[in-house]
């Protein structure tokens, strides 16, 4: 099965700076990629998403890479802001398999300091 | 607006014990699924369902099992509750044809 691996487990950053996660996969066959945000007490949330037929997408601060060959994709956020603290799973998933699972990476902790 | 509810935010169990975790969401989803979150170990899948009366195993079943008998509510049953079975307990739904889960605010299970 796909197997997802996360780096790095944690991240602090000081408000305004730039923070990336970056994430591997091993299903060659995956071709969906989410990126969810989980804010404390509550639960994880989509905030972008990229499919393999595209190397990049952006949204506002916000935008995620994918190389397909080396397997691997990141989330980039720019300009950070206090309220960006929160964990970030990445997940893949083969839209393919006639199942719609995704299998998680292990989070990541960002703190943002102001 | 989605919305997907959890019967407990805290439920506080002894060993032995047979607990129930309830979700229900109001977005008529045809799939639903139950992980269970614990620090360092990320979001684990234990059972999914893609229709009413199916189920599938995910990836940690062993412990566990589920119900589906309407199709906005999706039970999490542990038989015999064990200390390791303490954890965060997290439902989804999604539509069958679309991969973007909306998630509850969870369930913290403490078994004692």
């Amino acid at each position: 099965g796909e197997n997802v691996e996360q780096h790095p487990s944690t991240l602090s950053v000081q408000e305004g700076d730039s923070a990336v996660i970056k994430c591997t996969y091993s299903d060659s066959a995956s071709n969906y990629f989410p990126w969810y945000k989980q804010e404390l007490g509550k639960g994880p949330q989509l905030i972008i998403d990229i499919r393999s037929n595209v190397g990049e997408k952006k949204d506002q601060r916000i935008a995620v890479t994918l190389n397909k060959t080396a397997k691997h994709f990141s989330l980039h956020i720019t300009e950070t802001q206090p309220e960006d603290s929160a964990v970030y799973f990445c997940a893949a998933s083969n839209e393919n398999s006639g199942y719609s699972t995704l299998t998680f990476g292990k989070g990541t902790m960002l703190l943002v300091s102001p | 607006d989605v919305k997907v509810t959890q019967s407990s935010r805290y439920l506080v169990k002894r060993t032995g014990e047979k607990v129930f975790l309830e979700c229900v969401q109001d977005m008529d989803h045809e799939n639903m699924f139950w992980y269970r979150q614990d620090p360092g170990l990320g979001l684990r899948l234990i059972y999914f369902s893609y229709d009413v009366k199916m189920k599938e195993k995910g990836d940690i079943p062993e412990g566990y099992s589920v119900s589906r008998e309407k199709k906005e509510r999706f039970s999490l049953i542990l038989e015999s509750a064990s200390t390791n079975q303490t954890s965060m307990y997290l439902c989804a739904s999604s539509l069958k044809t679309r991969y973007e889960q909306y998630f509850g605010p969870g369930t913290r299970l403490t078994v004692t």
